[in-house]
């Protein structure tokens, strides 16, 4: 049984680029959640997605925007990168009314120059 | 009224003693409180977890305590062994309706260091 997946395991961007990350969540699973963790940091929360639609949104700007596909899938996508980006991005997948029980992925090491 | 608050920061215990971390929260219509384990370079991995009808709950060498008054639970690491040294999170979410459904909120972890 594949647990989250996720897609590129490290990206280098300059100020000012766009950014898309991708997530396959755990089999069986049907929402998918992202969260940015900065160095040192706790993650936190950027949103949430179910049936195809952004379900709750933490305190991130509009430049943070995602989409969840037919297949439960979910990308990030981030405009305008700041240096303030740089982190790791987090994709976590669960089942709705279980408990909240939310499995990682490995994460995506995003790094702004 | 959204923040949890872990400590310590950083706990070194000798291999075979008992590791405990604490957390509090300010948010009383949290009702879900897991805990996770988190090595370099990995992504945090779901240890256990509470609901506040309990006290506490034990898996294997790892107990939740919960105190639902104090606001306040921890994680009890019994017979800590070196391949235990990683970064814990506590974290909380409403899992029982209102807007608030599904988005975790985490603590500022705790880098635990077993000496062998």
């Amino acid at each position: 049984d594949a647990g989250v997946t996720q897609s590129p395991t490290h990206l280098i961007k300059t100020r000012g680029q766009q950014v898309t990350l991708r997530c396959s969540p755990k089999s069986g699973h049907d929402t998918v959640s992202w969260y940015q963790q900065a160095l040192g940091q706790g993650p936190q929360f950027i949103f949430q997605y179910y049936e195809e639609e952004e379900r709750q949104r933490g305190n991130f700007p509009d430049r943070f925007s995602g989409h969840q596909f037919p297949n439960y899938s979910s990308e990030l996508n981030v405009n305008a990168l700041l240096l303030g980006d740089s982190a790791l991005y987090l994709c976590a997948s669960s089942l709705p009314g279980v408990g909240n029980e939310q499995y990682f992925g490995p994460g995506t090491r995003l790094t702004v120059t | 009224q959204q923040q949890v608050k872990q400590s310590p920061q950083s706990l070194i215990v000798q291999k075979g003693g008992i590791s405990i971390i604490n957390c509090a929260y300010e948010n009383t219509a949290f009702d879900y409180f897991p805990w996770y384990q988190q090595f370099p370079g990995k992504g945090p991995a779901l240890l256990i977890a509470i609901r506040p009808d309990v006290s506490e709950k034990k898996e294997g060498r790892f107990t939740i305590s919960f105190n639902k008054s104090a606001k306040q639970f921890s994680l009890h690491i019994m017979d800590s062994q070196p391949g235990d040294s990683a970064t814990y999170f506590c974290a909380a979410s409403r899992v029982s309706g209102g807007t608030s459904y599904g988005k975790l909120t985490f603590g500022q972890g705790t880098i635990l260091t077993v000496h062998p």
